[in-house]
């Protein structure tokens, strides 16, 4: 929506833990909620999404949760690989604004062997 | 598929210069957009389309124009360049619909302005 932003944007994760990436939004009006992973000289590359009427939604090795009360949305990685390094985004789609894909700040996960 | 094809990937620009970045994708994609980054921060929207002849404006459109002649193509326009305008471009593509809501990112162009 008009304000998607996140909570630290620097994580540092020892190899094999889990990671969780915050992200806080303002507008109750988004439709869906999309976590991107952006490597260092790349474009982002979608990871997960998750609908505004759903709480929690499971990938490989990837979970969204979604806490519309506090307008808190989380992403976990478990068991975090070296790969894992890079920046995180949250974002969102409002289908009433034209379905605009508009980003919050971005996290840095940085994993240590 | 190409995916999505962005050029040049590096210009530098004399400030007051124009310029048009490149954007181009064969997924038939009804979406597109154009995003800048700036260093360390995240992805702001400049404009939008949801098909072809259709285009809006984002968070940060000041300064920049686009076009949507074909569902394939969307052409940012850059009038008169600022140093402001210093940044990486992304543009992206999406066939949002029956809950797909994946954009697909073409590598970015570094533009700097001088």
């Amino acid at each position: 929506g008009e304000s998607v932003g996140l909570h630290l944007p620097t994580l540092s994760v020892q190899e094999g833990d889990n990671s969780i990436i915050n992200c806080a939004y303002s507008n109750s009006a988004s439709d869906y909620f999309i976590w991107y992973k952006q490597e260092s000289g790349k474009g982002p590359q979608f990871i997960i999404d998750i609908r505004s009427n759903m709480d929690k939604r499971q990938g490989q090795r990837v979970t969204v949760l979604l806490n519309k009360t506090v307008k808190h949305l989380s992403l976990q990685i478990a068991a975090t690989q070296p790969g894992d390094s890079a920046v995180y985004f949250c974002a969102d789609t409002i289908k009433a604004a034209g379905n605009k894909l508009t980003f919050g700040g971005g996290t840095r996960v940085l994993v240590k062997p | 598929n190409a995916g999505v094809t962005q050029t040049p990937k590096f210009r530098i620009l004399k400030i007051g210069q124009s310029m048009t970045l490149q954007c181009t994708q064969d997924m038939n994609h009804n979406y597109m957009y154009w995003y800048r980054q700036d260093p360390g921060m995240g992805l702001k929207l400049i404009y939008y389309s949801v098909g072809a002849g259709i285009t809006d404006k984002g968070e940060v459109p000041n300064g920049y124009n686009v076009s949507r002649s074909t569902t394939e193509d969307f052409p940012l326009r850059l009038e008169l360049a600022a140093p402001s305008q210093t940044s990486v471009y992304f543009c992206a593509s999406s066939h949002l619909g029956q809950g797909n809501t994946e954009a697909f990112f073409g590598q970015g162009t570094r533009l700097t302005v001088v």
